[in-house]
């Protein structure tokens, strides 16, 4: 898992903005993947892409947008319309039928 | 889809003693069980893994126990030592997709 980074470590959102968390690895994985954390709950997934160009809605897709240009980039964007977007955020990526492995995660919060 | 349980959501055991951990899945197509650990602050590391066609598996003092006619998955650590404190994630992927499904976490803390 230490080929997948995430930026920046901490991020601060003012009201109405829309920031972007960086996510790349350089493992030739196939499939990216985007969760949120809250604190004392579990993972919970925001979207997913098996392949460039093409990603899902997960579990909490509204207020968020993603894009996959590069196989090795999976940019999230959380926008204004996500109304509490204080959380931790982590990044995965697998090979197809194998486990994923997660970045270090961004902590975003709200000013 | 997928829904995965996890219990207990916290658990306390004396350092030496034995720790277990159940997860229960509702898909029967989900043929691969992943186990976590997360730290405070830090990322979910991977620690054990078990595929639908195996009934156990076992690294050092972790092991991994699957009855997919129950559909439930447990993670058995022994010997526990104070560096095994942290959060655990269970999860299950399905054979028809990509998607990774996790457990709420279970938090524990080995008292030296």
């Amino acid at each position: 898992d230490g080929g997948i980074t995430q930026s920046p470590k901490y991020l601060f959102r003012k009201e109405g903005q829309n920031v972007t968390l960086s996510c790349e690895q350089n493992l030739n994985h196939d499939a990216m993947y985007w969760y949120r954390q809250d604190p004392g709950q579990g993972l919970r997934l925001i979207y997913y892409s098996q392949i460039v160009n093409d990603f899902q809605k997960g579990d909490i897709a509204e207020g968020y947008s993603v894009s996959r240009e590069k196989k090795e980039s999976f940019p999230l964007t959380v926008t204004s319309a996500q109304k509490n977007p204080t959380a931790f955020y982590l990044c995965a990526s697998s090979i197809s039928s194998a486990t994923q492995y997660f970045g270090p995660g961004t902590r975003l919060l709200v000013l | 889809g997928e829904n995965v349980e996890q219990h207990p959501s916290t658990l306390s055991v004396q350092e030496g003693d034995s720790a277990v951990i159940k997860c229960t899945y509702s898909d029967s197509a989900s043929n691969y069980f992943p186990w976590y650990k997360q730290e405070l602050g830090k990322r979910p590391q991977l620690i054990i893994d078990i595929r639908s066609n195996v009934g156990e598996k076992k690294d050092q003092r972790i092991a991994v126990t699957l009855n997919k006619t129950a559909k439930h998955f447990s993670l058995h650590i022994t010997e526990t030592q104070p560096e095994d404190s942290a959060v655990y994630f269970c999860a299950a992927r399905s054979n028809t997709g990509n998607q990774f499904y996790f457990g709420t976490g279970t938090s524990l803390t080995v008292i030296p």
